[in-house]
């Protein structure tokens, strides 16, 4: 079974506004990553986060932690319609592979 | 992109027949890993490899195998293809800190 599920399934934004999905686990990690993947195209990284991390920054995007809860979640400021795509979490439990969610798929309007 | 191709890149077989495809790596990355992606289901790991020759099975390895007898190749086998291997085929590579780079991907339609 997927460990890692995201919320929501889908989002539409119009651009210039932030795009927030969540994604929650079951069982500890050692990391956690937040992939996106355009329409046809393979899945690219976009940023890791460790279990002892809290908040991690990449440009417009802002990840956070919280391993209480078992949830991470993937912030998106000043979106814009390139931004388009699903967005993956995938967990990592120290095992050599990932856990992959189902994903969240985000439209930004023009 | 990193360095990892996949081929071929479409494909469309009859039930019953063998299908191999390939993932080849640029990188001199050690770990290297198949996945499918069906819809509602998101990434399936199939199987993966941590070295020439060593192997592990993934949530989804039935009716799969592979071969890694090259740091820069991991084939993915359908001994004898079906319907429900109908999906897109990724592989991946992964450097030590766990990131990993995926390939293209490759659509297989079986009829």
């Amino acid at each position: 079974s997927q460990q890692g599920e995201e919320d929501p399934q889908a989002l539409s934004i119009q651009e210039g506004e932030n795009a927030t999905m969540n994604c929650s686990y079951k069982t500890s990690i050692n990391n956690l990553q937040w992939y996106r993947q355009n329409s046809g195209r393979g899945l690219v990284h976009l940023i890791l986060i460790r279990s002892n991390e809290r908040e991690k920054h990449s440009g417009r995007l802002r990840v956070t932690l919280d391993t209480s809860k078992k949830s991470s979640s993937l912030l998106i400021t000043a979106s814009r319609a390139a931004d388009t795509a699903s967005y993956f979490c995938a967990t990592d439990h120290n095992t050599d592979k990932l856990i992959f969610g189902t994903g969240t798929r985000l439209q930004v309007f023009p | 992109d990193a360095g990892i191709t996949q081929s071929p890149r479409h494909k469309v077989t009859e039930t019953g027949t063998p299908v191999t495809l390939r993932c080849h790596q640029t990188e001199n990355h050690r770990y290297m890993y198949w996945y499918r992606q069906d819809p509602g289901h998101g990434l399936r790991l199939i199987h993966y490899s941590y070295g020439v020759k060593d192997t592990d099975k993934g949530e989804v390895s039935d009716g799969y195998s592979v071969s890694r007898s090259k740091t820069e190749d991991f084939l993915l086998t359908l001994e004898s293809a079906t319907s429900s291997q109908t999906s897109v085929y990724f592989c991946a590579i992964s450097d030590p800190s766990y990131e990993q780079y995926f390939g293209p991907g490759t659509r297989l339609t079986v009829t």
